[in-house]
């Protein structure tokens, strides 16, 4: 089944703790990219990759950082993470940059 | 960078009903993509329209574009108690490859059984 998988998909973790949060495809696209969905600000882009080793910033970058070393494995990186960072994480696919496929969600807390 | 906004931001209405919503945004775009979510899970892609197209159409769904006044409307027909869910739209500005989709904040519908 193609599929987009995240986990952990709850996580509570206190201020400064780094952490990992995987996201991998199953279907071979180039194009992957992390959101965070706060009420009342709808998803905002945190990073993207257009291919293995090529990443770039989104939106709200701060904070957070990626890899992409292989093409299917997209993780999100919080260093030192903040309670500002307390959010629901989406990682998403795509092909060609049109359609994305998206993930079932991570809801993170940070305290 | 742009984003899309959709109008209006809550919508309730009777099984069987039409829904309409729409978006509007602030700059050019390569093409429009409206997505469900379901409370808390992830966005399900519904439809994509590209910026030379005024309309389309997917079921129950029909999509129009207007690039002139910058706005996109998205219609639900017979609406079932399942359509339940937040809407969005996103823009591609165009930039081909960079995958930087805009979000709008999303538009709660609420169908009644």
């Amino acid at each position: 089944e193609a599929q987009v998988t995240q986990n952990p998909r709850y996580l509570i973790t206190v201020t400064g703790k780094k952490l990992t949060v995987t996201c991998s495809q199953n279907m071979n696209h180039e194009y992957m990219s992390w959101y965070r969905q706060d009420p009342g600000l709808g998803l905002r882009q945190i990073y993207y990759s257009m291919n293995v080793e090529v990443t770039d910033k989104g939106d709200v970058p701060e904070g957070y950082k990626v890899s992409r070393k292989e093409k299917r494995n997209f993780p999100l990186i919080l260093e030192s993470p903040s309670p500002n960072q307390t959010s629901l994480y989406f990682c998403a696919s795509s092909q060609n940059g049109d359609t994305q496929y998206f993930g079932p969600g991570t809801r993170l807390t940070v305290l | 960078s742009q984003q899309g906004e959709e109008d209006p931001q809550a919508l309730s209405i009777q099984e069987g009903e039409n829904a309409t919503m729409n978006c509007s945004y602030k700059t050019s775009i390569n093409n429009l993509q409206w997505y469900r979510q379901n409370s808390g899970r992830g966005l399900v892609h519904l439809i994509l329209i590209r910026s030379n197209e005024r309309e389309k159409h997917s079921g129950r769904l029909r999509v129009t574009l207007d690039t002139s006044k910058k706005s996109s409307s998205l219609l639900i027909t017979a609406s079932r108690a399942a359509d339940t869910a937040s809407y969005f739209c996103a823009t591609d500005p165009g930039a081909y490859g960079n995958n930087r989709l805009a979000f709008g904040k999303g538009n709660q519908v609420v169908v009644i059984p």
